[in-house]
């Protein structure tokens, strides 16, 4: 099956940095991968996704890269913010799959003022 | 757009009692349907997933069990809760018109198992 494996699990970043974190998938099948935040004691809530057929999508101070060859992807937040502190997922999407999501392990983000 | 409604919140159970966690999903129909366990300070693991009214799958061998006996309903239960069932249960869902692949999770269900 897919395996998703994420880095750093822990990022500290002064405010107005830019923060990155880096995905790595197993299944060259994959098509479509989401990021999520989640703050303490919520659920996780989609902030950007992007599809196999793309190689970046920016939604303003987000970016998600994509690398099919070296099936690898990546989130850029620029201008970091204290309230962009949360615990941030990657996941990956195997086509036909009932939509199931193979998510990595987190990375907790942590903005400092 | 959807909501999904999670309860109870919290909830504290001693060991070898019953559980019975509740999701009802607004604003769409016929949505693929999911059920995550999120140990503390871990990631996210896919418990059980629908596709319909009854269809169930399940990817891991454990103490649960899920039913989904109306469209927009579905949930997860155990007869006897075990120390190791603690955990934050996220409800998601996939809607059926949407036309990417997003789901959508709940607020989440904090359970204790003492």
């Amino acid at each position: 099956g897919e395996n998703v494996e994420q880095h750093p699990s822990t990022l500290s970043v002064q405010e107005g940095d830019s923060a990155v974190i880096k995905c790595t998938y197993s299944d060259s099948a994959s098509n479509y991968f989401p990021w999520y935040k989640q703050e303490l004691g919520k659920g996780p809530q989609l902030i950007i996704d992007i599809r196999s057929n793309v190689g970046e999508k920016k939604d303003q101070r987000i970016a998600v890269t994509l690398n099919k060859t070296a099936k690898h992807f990546s989130l850029h937040i620029t201008e970091t913010q204290p309230e962009d502190s949360a615990v941030y997922f990657c996941a990956a999407r195997k086509g036909n799959t009932a939509s199931k999501l193979t998510f990595g392990t987190g990375t907790r983000l942590q903005v400092t003022l | 757009s959807q909501t999904i409604h999670q309860w109870p919140a919290t909830l504290v159970q001693p060991v070898g009692s019953p559980l019975s966690l509740e999701c009802t999903v607004e604003g769409t129909s016929n949505p693929n349907l999911y059920w995550y366990r999120q140990a503390a300070g871990r990631g996210l693991q896919l418990l059980f997933y629908s596709v319909g009214i009854g269809q169930i799958s399940s990817e891991v061998p454990q103490n649960l069990s899920a039913s989904r006996p109306q469209d927009r309903q579905f949930i997860l239960s155990s007869k006897k809760l075990l120390l190791s069932d603690s955990g934050f249960y996220l409800c998601a869902c996939k809607p059926l018109t949407s036309t990417g692949e997003t789901q959508y999770f709940g607020p989440g269900t904090r359970l204790l198992v003492l």
